[in-house]
């Protein structure tokens, strides 16, 4: 079993729809998560953090970690054709090392 | 403050050479962590330092890798003997400390690496 589980889609949406990615885990000690964007050959970029659980919000993006579910989750409201990329969630115990998703690749329609 | 920097940013080798690959931190972190990404797939962690200090390997990491940090500062990244399998983009961050509230890695824009 993976530490971490991701959906890969691909997910289209039309512009302005809500979007929700998920990610899900096996090892109950993670207390760190993370999102990322990436776009195609590039670097990932870091978008959401949370440390243990609960629910944080940046602009359009909300992140929620449920721990009793091992499930997280980030949401992008009033979506644009520029968040048209791969959604990577990752997670650590420590800050040590790091535990990716696959990633989800998101397309937004004009 | 430049951002992580990764040089080269494409090497092409034929199988069985040896490739080395450099990453430059931001100036004033202290950790650099490398990873390796093939197509389709999340970053797949590989080994990290704490300064010039190498504190994790993931089991991954054949003996063919090698990676160091002798001063703290930048990292090399070596593979000897390559091969096929061995092609993908590998990723550099570096980032403070983490459990202080500047818990955030920075990527930079990856080399990456086909092995004919």
């Amino acid at each position: 079993q993976k530490e971490v589980e991701q959906d890969p889609g691909p997910l289209s949406v039309p512009e302005g729809a809500i979007v929700s990615l998920n990610c899900t885990y096996s090892n109950s000690a993670f207390q760190y998560f993370m999102w990322y964007r990436q776009y195609s050959r590039k670097g990932p970029e870091l978008l959401m953090y949370t440390y243990s659980s609960g629910n944080k919000e940046d602009g359009r993006f909300t992140a929620q970690v449920d721990k009793s579910s091992k499930y997280i989750s980030l949401f992008i409201r009033d979506s644009q054709p520029s968040d048209s990329a791969t959604y990577l969630c990752a997670m650590s115990l420590t800050g040590n090392q790091f535990y990716f998703g696959t990633g989800t690749s998101l397309t937004v329609i004009p | 403050d430049t951002g992580v920097s990764q040089n080269p940013r494409h090497k092409i080798t034929k199988r069985g050479q040896n490739v080395t690959f450099r990453c430059d931190p931001i100036s004033e972190h202290n950790r650099l962590y490398w990873y390796r990404q093939t197509l389709g797939q999340g970053p797949e962690f590989l080994t990290y330092f704490q300064n010039e200090a190498q504190l994790e390997k993931s089991r991954l990491l054949s003996d063919r890798f090698s990676a160091e940090r002798p001063k703290g500062s930048f990292s090399t990244l070596e593979i000897q003997r390559t091969e096929q399998g061995d092609s993908a983009m590998y990723l550099c961050a570096s980032s403070l400390e983490w459990g202080f509230g500047t818990d955030t890695q920075y990527f930079g824009p990856g080399t990456r690496l086909t092995v004919l």
